[in-house]
């Protein structure tokens, strides 16, 4: 089994809809973190979190939430989504043993049409 | 200016060839280097660690320059298997301690 895990895995909707991507993970880690990747801008850090209840904006945060309810599952929220957010969207974990090695999910390719 | 830059690409070796890539960083306060691989619609996974007196595992190596804020990696008898995204990746130990990514090249190894 996969240790970091996203849903869904691919999901198409509207502008304006309110829209929920899921994160967990097995590996114990403390940390994790949301990106999007979009062509030749490579990944760009949403929020992170250091753990439970705690939460960090990054470089665009901006029409994005998220919450960190439990160490295994951090969950990204757009309130209304809008096309320029379509992207692919990456979670990733770190752990104490080394915070540089990111440990990535699957990605969820979303499409705001 | 983005904070690490990278040529984007593709390049397109045989196998058996010899390729580099260079990234550039733009915080000569950066501490910490890496190399991630990326294959077709998957995830980034660490590569390799990039280290001042430069590193080598198996058939890959990586060098840093501090002084001209550059990092390289080399690949040296290029398998099909190597075709991917290669992901510069750079830690400037700042209050967060995150990873700042670059665009990606992309390598393209034909029979």
């Amino acid at each position: 089994d996969a240790d970091v895990t996203q849903t869904p895995r691919n999901r198409i909707t509207k502008t304006g809809k309110r829209i929920m991507l899921e994160c967990s993970q097995t590996k114990g880690h403390d940390r994790m973190y949301w990106y999007r990747q979009d062509p030749g801008l490579g990944l760009r850090l949403i929020y992170y979190s250091f753990d439970v209840k705690d939460i960090n904006k990054g470089e665009i945060s901006d029409g994005y939430s998220v919450s960190r309810q439990a160490q295994a599952k951090f969950s990204l929220s757009l309130e209304s989504a809008i096309p320029n957010q379509t992207a692919l969207y990456f979670c990733a974990t770190s752990g104490r043993a080394s915070y540089n090695e990111q440990f990535f999910g699957p990605g969820t390719r979303l499409t705001v049409l | 200016r983005k904070e690490v830059e990278q040529d984007p690409g593709p390049f397109n070796v045989p196998e058996g060839a010899t390729v580099a890539f260079n990234c550039t960083y733009s915080n000569s306060a950066s501490q910490s280097f890496f190399w991630y691989r990326q294959d077709c619609r998957k995830e980034p996974k660490l590569l390799m660690s990039v280290y001042s007196s430069g590193n080598e595992d198996g058939r890959f190596t990586a060098q840093l320059n501090r002084a001209s804020q550059y990092i390289s990696l080399l690949i040296r008898d290029s398998k099909l298997s190597d075709s991917a995204t290669y992901l510069c990746v750079v830690n400037n130990n700042n209050a967060g301690n995150m990873l700042t990514f670059g665009g990606g090249t992309r390598l393209m190894v034909k029979p």
